[in-house]
């Protein structure tokens, strides 16, 4: 166990709809950070979040969004999918910027 | 921008070979650079880091040095076993914070 705790873990969904992914950081750690892991892709960097604010934005769709809440914990959204969203979506936390990063075991999203 | 170009795989090995998986890098500035294991079926886990040049880094008796002449960090183990099977992923992270990863190496090791 990371310490970094995703859920759900598996998530099978229709094209058009809507769905949410929970991450909760270790404990003790401000930076959260969601990748998303497909075939053709590798891992691309989504979005980070320090202390509940934005601080980088990477390969996000406009149809991507997220947050972290005052706990901490943070939630990736993702709307009006499409086949091609299915992926692993990986969360990280570290303590600091530029820190060591602690990985979740990630959300497997599949899109039908 | 930062980014990572490592060795293609995939890599089968026998059991007590060598291994070594190629990675180089772009970036400004001084990144640090990592290398991460993913296991079958389970997230990324970080193997070893180093943050300055000439630094080792070490772990399960995997190494790396970071060479900022050369701008690499191989990946390197003596005596591989069936169970270090997985990805590896070389990555940097630079002024902005985010980690670059590189595509990532399949390694298969045969008892």
């Amino acid at each position: 166990d990371s310490g970094v705790t995703q859920t759900p873990k598996h998530l099978i969904t229709a094209t058009g709809q809507r769905v949410t992914l929970r991450c909760s950081p270790r404990s003790g750690d401000l930076s959260v950070y969601w990748y998303q892991q497909s075939l053709d892709q590798g891992l691309q960097f989504l979005i980070q979040y320090y202390n509940g604010e934005e601080r980088a934005k990477g390969n996000i769709l406009e149809r991507f969004s997220a947050q972290q809440f005052p706990d901490l914990h943070s939630e990736l959204n993702l709307s009006s999918l499409e086949l091609g969203d299915s992926a692993l979506y990986f969360c990280a936390s570290s303590v600091a910027e530029g820190a060591g990063y602690t990985f979740g075991s990630g959300t497997r999203l599949t899109v039908v | 921008g930062n980014s990572v170009t490592q060795m293609e795989g995939p890599v089968t090995l026998s059991e007590e070979a060598f291994l070594t998986i190629n990675c180089t890098y772009t970036a400004t500035g001084y990144p640090s650079l990592f290398w991460y294991v993913q296991y079958p079926g389970e997230g990324l886990q970080l193997l070893l880091k180093a943050t300055k040049a000439d630094d080792k880094g070490s772990n399960k008796g995997f190494e790396a040095t970071y060479r900022k002449e050369t701008t690499s960090f191989h990946l390197e183990k003596g005596s591989v076993q069936v169970s270090d099977s997985a990805v590896y992923f070389c990555a940097l992270s630079g002024n902005d914070y985010k980690l670059s990863f590189g595509a990532g190496t399949t390694v298969t090791v045969r008892a």
